[in-house]
């Protein structure tokens, strides 16, 4: 079964709007990570932010806010005021577990695309 | 602070030949990963490492794969007698494992940072 769902390919936003990248996950765990990293064209990995399951708020970093909502099993990503630079392809993840084995589980990635 | 880095960035080679990959992690990390990524799709583990032990290894680690950490520092990853699906993006990634942080279940986090990557092409 798959544990990471991404159903948006492809986003569109416009320099300086708000965006929303949608995920979903699925797991027995009542412990567990969820990450979001961001993937430019060169091909790293880049760690934006992360959310455990027993967080009480709603992460944020900077731009970046992260729309947890444990009993829907959602974990949307928001990027407030859209740069040009935020054009990349965005992977959600989970790590099962606190402790121990820390595998990562990918989705399979959001294209974001950033208008002038 | 340097982040991880791996070399070569990019790798072309003929069906059937062997090839060595490299990864140095974050210097004071003690676990290191590595991920397959094809086009289209997200990373996939392969296997992980925790200073030189090697502890999980992934079933798509078929027996022409193997990784090494000899000094629980840099990583090597080889692949034998390589094939056309074998072509893919290899990345690495490292994370400290038993830092002092929040207590477990109060935010305890162990992010995994990524190196740029090694793009094999098998003709």
């Amino acid at each position: 079964a798959q544990k990471i769902t991404q159903t948006q390919p492809g986003m569109f936003v416009q320099e300086k709007e708000a965006v929303t990248l949608d995920c979903t996950y699925d797991t027995s765990d009542p412990s567990y990570g969820l990450f979001w990293y961001k993937q430019p064209s060169s091909g790293e990995m880049i760690f934006l932010i992360y959310q455990g399951s027993y967080d009480q708020q709603n992460a944020t970093e900077g731009r970046y806010s992260l729309n947890f909502q444990k009993a829907r099993k959602s974990a949307n990503l928001v990027i407030s005021a859209s740069q040009l630079g935020d054009s990349a392809m965005y992977f959600c993840a989970m790590r099962e577990g606190l402790t121990g084995f820390q595998k990562l589980v990918f989705g399979t990635g959001t294209r974001l695309l950033v208008s002038p | 602070d340097t982040g991880v880095s791996q070399d070569p960035r990019h790798k072309i080679t003929k069906r059937g030949q062997n090839v060595t990959f490299r990864c140095d992690p974050i210097s004071e990390h003690n676990r290191l990963y590595w991920y397959r990524q094809t086009l289209g799709q997200g990373p996939e583990f392969l296997t992980y490492f925790q200073n030189e032990a090697q502890l999980e290894k992934s079933r798509l680690l078929s027996d022409r794969f193997s990784a090494e950490r000899p000094k629980g520092s840099f990583s090597t990853l080889e692949i034998q007698r390589t094939e056309q699906g074998d072509s893919a993006m290899y990345l690495c990634a490292s994370s400290l494992h038993g830092k002092p942080g929040p207590p477990l279940g109060a935010g305890f986090q162990e992010t995994q940072y990524f190196g740029p990557g090694t793009r094999l092409l098998v003709l």
